[in-house]
């Protein structure tokens, strides 16, 4: 079952930052929060991942609180190509049993030009 | 990072027939594959977990005898839905799990008349 807790949908303006939250209030010490998402018929797409510090890539940041219970997904410019469902994911490192990806139903990101 | 094709794309089958869909990881030896299943406008659900050389494990309210999966080689895991019903109908996801991350196939569009 999906652990945890992302807003239906949201709108974003073309060149600002778009910032998805994700309640895991449940996680686990050893859990990880993966982001991925999926664009219209697609396969999902990896972002991004963290533990405990913030991490950043090509792609996006990834805000984790101190407690772990919450975590900001940030898209720093938002394109048009962007609009997507984001899901935010939480599971065990790999190697341990019971580490399948179970997805919610994620973030509708729509990008307005 | 880790690519994963599948085939066909897409396939249209009458009821009552069994149709097959291939997961191929082309650049990395998965001994773990996970197949998903996405109805319209509903999030992905796992349905099964794919073992090399071994029975998969089936979520709970999957029919195994349904849902044939054969994962005979490291790079190959295929799904055959059997006797298909129109509310077969989906998109089927296959994905693999390396060492840190999971990578999602393309998906197939399975369609059921």
């Amino acid at each position: 079952d999906a652990k945890t807790t992302q807003p239906t949908s949201m709108d974003c303006a073309e060149g600002r930052a778009a910032n998805l939250p994700c309640n895991h209030s449940t996680i686990s010490g050893n859990e990880y929060v993966y982001w991925y998402r999926q664009i219209h018929s697609q396969g999902p797409q990896y972002i991004i991942h963290g533990l405990k510090n913030n991490e950043t890539n090509e792609m996006a940041s990834l805000i984790i609180t101190e407690d772990r219970k919450s975590s900001t997904l940030i898209l720093p410019h938002a394109t048009l190509r962007d609009t997507a469902v984001y899901y935010c994911i939480v599971r065990v490192a790999v190697g341990n049993t019971g580490n399948q990806f179970y997805f919610g139903t994620g973030t509708s990101l729509t990008v307005i030009p | 990072g880790a690519v994963v094709s599948q085939h066909p794309s897409w396939v249209i089958c009458k009821s009552g027939t069994s149709v097959k869909i291939e997961c191929r990881s082309l650049d990395f030896q998965a001994t773990t594959m996970f197949w998903y299943r996405q109805f319209p406008k509903q999030s992905l659900m796992l349905m099964a977990t794919s073992n090399e050389g071994s029975k998969a494990t089936y979520e709970q309210g999957v029919e195994k005898d349904k849902f044939l999966i054969n994962h005979a080689s490291l790079t190959l895991s295929t799904l055959t839905v059997t006797s298909a019903h129109p509310e077969d109908s989906s998109f089927y996801i296959c994905s693999l799990r390396t060492a840190y991350e999971q990578y999602f196939g393309p998906g197939t569009r399975l369609t059921v008349t």
